[in-house]
């Protein structure tokens, strides 16, 4: 009954730094989604998945990589850590056809 | 360009009178739009979605509105409790199908 899961939960880079952000969901679900919040702001897609090995672009993915090995994981990948990438980020999937986007409880990332 | 935008930051309602949660939209096209509430520190709950050929759209005490000639979604929730304590976010389909979601609403409840 976990729905989906993110790790870590809170996070302090430094400048430069890379790191990876495990999402996993054990819904089976084919569509999985990164988006940052930012405070005042709304969610903002950054990159999703429409399957195992497919990967696509959203609205903010500059400075950010993904990859969908497996159908249940998706990885958020930062190579060089900056500032501006502080944010709250929230993992997301939902079977195809389905309007309810089932989301993870958000990883706090602090680049200082 | 496309948006979906929220009319205030902040509601404050006393304990067991109705709200009213207001949502702007840009994107005619829009397939669906969904209501979330966002608890602090948690991540975004499914409320309740209303598709784009609906005008009404009932849940268990809460309503969601669509007026599309004037581009409006509402929310209302009945006999508000503290539980209903949180930031409301709307989100609508944009052109690529993917949801854009508004700044978002923090309802506070007076109890």
């Amino acid at each position: 009954n976990a729905g989906v899961t993110q790790t870590p939960k809170f996070r302090v880079l430094k400048t430069g730094q890379s790191m990876t952000l495990l999402c996993a969901q054990d819904m089976n679900h084919e569509y999985m989604y990164w988006y940052r919040q930012d405070p005042g702001m709304g969610l903002r897609l950054i990159h999703y998945s429409v399957g195992e090995g497919t990967t696509a672009k959203g609205e903010v993915p500059d400075g950010y990589n993904v990859s969908r090995l497996k159908k249940q994981n998706f990885l958020l990948g930062l190579e060089s850590a900056a500032p501006s990438q502080t944010s709250v980020y929230f993992c997301a999937s939902r079977q195809p056809g389905r309007t309810g986007y089932t989301f993870g409880s958000g990883t706090r990332l602090t680049v200082v | 360009g496309e948006s979906v935008g929220l009319h205030l930051p902040t509601l404050s309602v006393q304990e067991g009178d109705n709200s009213i949660i207001n949502c702007a939209y840009s994107n005619s096209a829009s397939d669906y739009f969904i209501w979330y509430k966002q608890e602090s520190g948690k991540g975004p709950q499914f409320i309740i979605d209303i598709r784009s050929n609906m005008d009404k759209r009932q849940g268990q005490r809460v309503t969601v509105l669509l007026n599309k000639t004037v581009k409006h979604l509402s929310l209302q929730i009945a006999a508000t409790q503290p539980g209903d304590s949180a930031v409301y976010f709307c989100a609508g389909t944009n052109a690529g199908n993917m949801l854009t979601f508004g700044g978002g609403t923090r309802l506070m409840v007076k109890p």
